[in-house]
């Protein structure tokens, strides 16, 4: 079946500084491909949307300048946080739609984000 | 938009007997349900899904039904087991570009 490979799985880092985490569709092309934060028992929230090749679409209240995501290729999405700081701290997880199958869609194991 | 609410929030079973969570939606124009399971510090996962042209469908221990006039959907756990203690969302999704989740729903299985 459809894999998506998330990296790193955690990551912690100092104020100020930006990270970077990956998202990989392994043994399927993602043309689409969508970015989540959750908050501890809550539900996914929706940060952005990107298809391949074009810039990401990103819902109300996300800042672009501050989560930068770029869908380079059909298999790797990239969501960096740019001068994290602590309130950034969260489960970041990715999600690929492919062209088969179109409807479904396959996470990520998420990230988990500490900013001191 | 299209807005999904789940309930119940938290749900606690006896080992061997059936659950059930239960979501609505709002737009009509929603033709995809899946339901994921999401276990603590990972990702969800997929463990069943139903197309509007389908009332109802099974796989093993786990069913899901839809009624589109009332616009609800649920779904069903048998015969539970320690295992499916997790957490459990729905969504819906019109055109498979947009998904749209309901708040999840904290499954404990008591042994």
């Amino acid at each position: 079946g459809a894999v998506v490979s998330q990296h790193p799985s955690r990551v912690i880092c100092k104020s100020g500084t930006s990270v970077k985490i990956e998202c990989r569709s392994l043994d399927f092309q993602a043309t689409t491909m969508f970015w989540y934060r959750q908050f501890p028992k809550q539900s996914l929230m929706l940060m952005a949307t990107s298809n391949e090749g074009s810039k990401a679409t990103y819902e109300q209240g996300v800042e672009k300048d501050k989560f930068l995501i770029n869908h380079a290729s059909l298999t790797l999405s990239t969501l960096t946080v740019t001068s994290a700081h602590p309130e950034d701290s969260s489960f970041y997880i990715c999600s690929a739609k492919g062209s088969l199958g179109a409807n479904v869609l396959t996470f990520g194991a998420g990230s988990r984000l500490t900013v001191l | 938009g299209e807005n999904v609410e789940q309930h119940p929030s938290t749900l606690s079973v006896q080992e061997g007997d059936s659950a059930v969570i239960k979501c609505t939606y709002s737009d009509s124009a929603s033709n995809y349900f899946p339901w994921y399971k999401q276990e603590l510090g990972k990702g969800p996962q997929l463990i069943i899904d139903i197309r509007s042209n389908v009332g109802e469908k099974k796989d093993q221990r786990i069913a899901v039904t839809l009624n589109k006039t009332a616009k609800h959907f649920s779904l069903h756990i048998t015969e539970t087991q320690p295992e499916d203690s997790a957490v459990y969302f729905c969504a819906a999704s019109i055109t498979g570009n947009q998904f749209y989740f309901g708040t999840g729903t904290s499954l404990t299985v008591i042994p």
